[in-house]
């Protein structure tokens, strides 16, 4: 069945950089987009970032655009995010998520346990 | 950016009876829409796409409808296990994609 594992979730100083990792099993991993949606708990579920199956194409929400950047590694079933100039808003548990197909539309179908950053000094 | 709202904020039901939760989006998403349910301490789970598709291992007491700007999830009978907070979604017109605020279903 479909899993995925996050990891790499800290607490860190502001400013400071981390890296998380979603590592995937039970599908074509390299057949499919990845997401990164986050939840904090003020401001909800706010979608983070996006790479599609090869890698050939990013997008990045405004809060992050600039500083986050995610990337993968199909050999490995590895999706990162890098996350760098870490601010205290950035506060949050961070998931990755599986995109499914309907009629050329694509939805987060299949998400992880998530992994928990905490950003303080 | 299309916005999702979602009314109520929250709704008290009493098991065995039925919650309508609703979700609009600021714009025409056509049936591009999911809903997801989240229990403390757990990621969200899949319970419907495409408006109205219930997922793989959903009960078929969660039906999804609704098209354009106006969606509802419907759980016909709620059970013990059904009281958590449940979000809408759209992923028509991305990125980015869009989340409602949510709705915590309690018990009455």
């Amino acid at each position: 069945q479909v899993q995925l594992v996050e990891s790499g979730g800290d607490v860190v100083q502001p400013g400071k950089s981390l890296r998380l990792s979603c590592a995937a099993s039970g599908f074509s991993f390299s057949s499919y987009g990845i997401h990164w949606v986050r939840q904090s708990p003020d401001k909800g579920l706010e979608w983070v970032a996006f790479i599609s199956y090869d890698g050939s194409t990013e997008y990045y929400g405004d809060s992050v655009q600039g500083r986050f950047t995610v990337s993968r590694e199909n050999s490995r079933n590895t999706v990162y995010l890098q996350m760098g100039t870490l601010r205290s808003e950035d506060t949050a548990v961070y998931y990755c998520a599986k995109e499914s197909w309907l009629n050329n539309r694509a939805y987060p179908s299949h998400w992880g346990q998530g992994t928990r950053v905490t950003v303080s000094s | 950016e299309v916005v999702m709202t979602q009314s109520p904020a929250t709704l008290s039901v009493s098991p065995g009876e039925r919650a309508t939760l609703s979700c609009r989006a600021s714009e025409s998403i056509g049936r591009a829409l999911a809903w997801f349910q989240q229990k403390p301490g757990q990621a969200p789970r899949l319970l419907i796409y495409g408006a109205s598709s219930r997922a793989t291992g959903i009960p078929a007491r969660f039906s999804g409808s609704g098209s354009e700007t106006e969606f509802t999830l419907t759980i016909s009978s709620l059970q013990s296990e059904d009281f958590a907070v449940y979000y809408c979604q759209q992923y028509d017109n991305w990125p980015p994609y869009s989340f409602g605020q949510g709705t915590r279903v309690e018990i009455k």
